[in-house]
């Protein structure tokens, strides 16, 4: 298997731009998730699913993000209009509990957005 | 939710063990222990997971006293590749917090 793939794996854009991460988790798993990364706040859980249907995100902060997951083996996540603020590593990780050990994740590469 | 407290950095010197002792006080009766590993421009990955006593398998060992509110990851004879952010998380929600950055030198 490929792992969890993120594209793309960098991202420069400018204030205001819209800017879309996408992920394509493992095959067969029915759990993903978009985490934030940077130095000031470590790592944050975004948003995570479960059989394509959103369970919490209580982590995504503010309307300017959202996360969709139209099929299996599909994710994206949104930032409208994106700001400096937003400079960070994301990353998408899987899962099967069923499969593999409790709480175990498959993370991605992550993407490197700029916001310049 | 289980909050957990760990070291924030850690030194350490090729060929030596390294041990990361977390705090999780209020630990629920069904939370898992389970610790990941981050490089440096990568994604976290699993280490070991366990719920009580001592787990080991060939990266680490996992040691979990009777009462479950705390753990230590140890790490057997560490190399320079083993440098890398280390982080204890509980529970069924995956907070990673800031973790433990060790750093192996030679």
């Amino acid at each position: 298997d490929a792992g969890v793939i993120q594209s793309p794996r960098h991202e420069v854009t400018e204030m205001g731009q819209e800017v879309t991460l996408r992920c394509k988790p493992i095959s067969g798993h029915n759990s993903l998730f978009w985490y934030r990364q940077t130095m000031m706040r470590g790592l944050e859980l975004l948003i995570y699913f479960n059989n394509n249907v959103p369970i919490d995100d209580s982590g995504m902060p503010e309307d300017r993000f959202s996360a969709k997951m139209p099929n299996a083996s599909f994710s994206t996540l949104k930032i409208q209009p994106s700001e400096p603020r937003d400079s960070a590593v994301y990353f998408c990780a899987s899962t099967d509990p069923g499969q593999s050990s409790y709480n175990e994740q498959f993370f991605g590469p992550g993407t490197r957005l700029t916001v310049l | 939710l289980a909050k957990t407290t760990q070291p924030i950095s850690m030194d350490s010197y090729e060929g030596q063990e390294v041990n990361i002792t977390c705090s999780h006080n209020n630990i629920a009766t069904n939370d898992y222990i389970t610790w990941y590993q981050q490089f440096p421009s990568q994604g976290p990955r699993f280490i070991i997971q366990g719920y009580k006593t001592k787990v080991t398998n060939e990266v680490a060992s996992l040691f979990i006293p009777a009462d479950r509110k705390s753990s230590t990851l140890s790490l057997p004879r560490v190399s320079l590749s083993d440098t890398a952010v280390y982080y204890c998380l509980v529970g069924n929600k995956l907070s990673f917090g800031a973790g433990t950055t060790v750093t192996v030198r030679a």
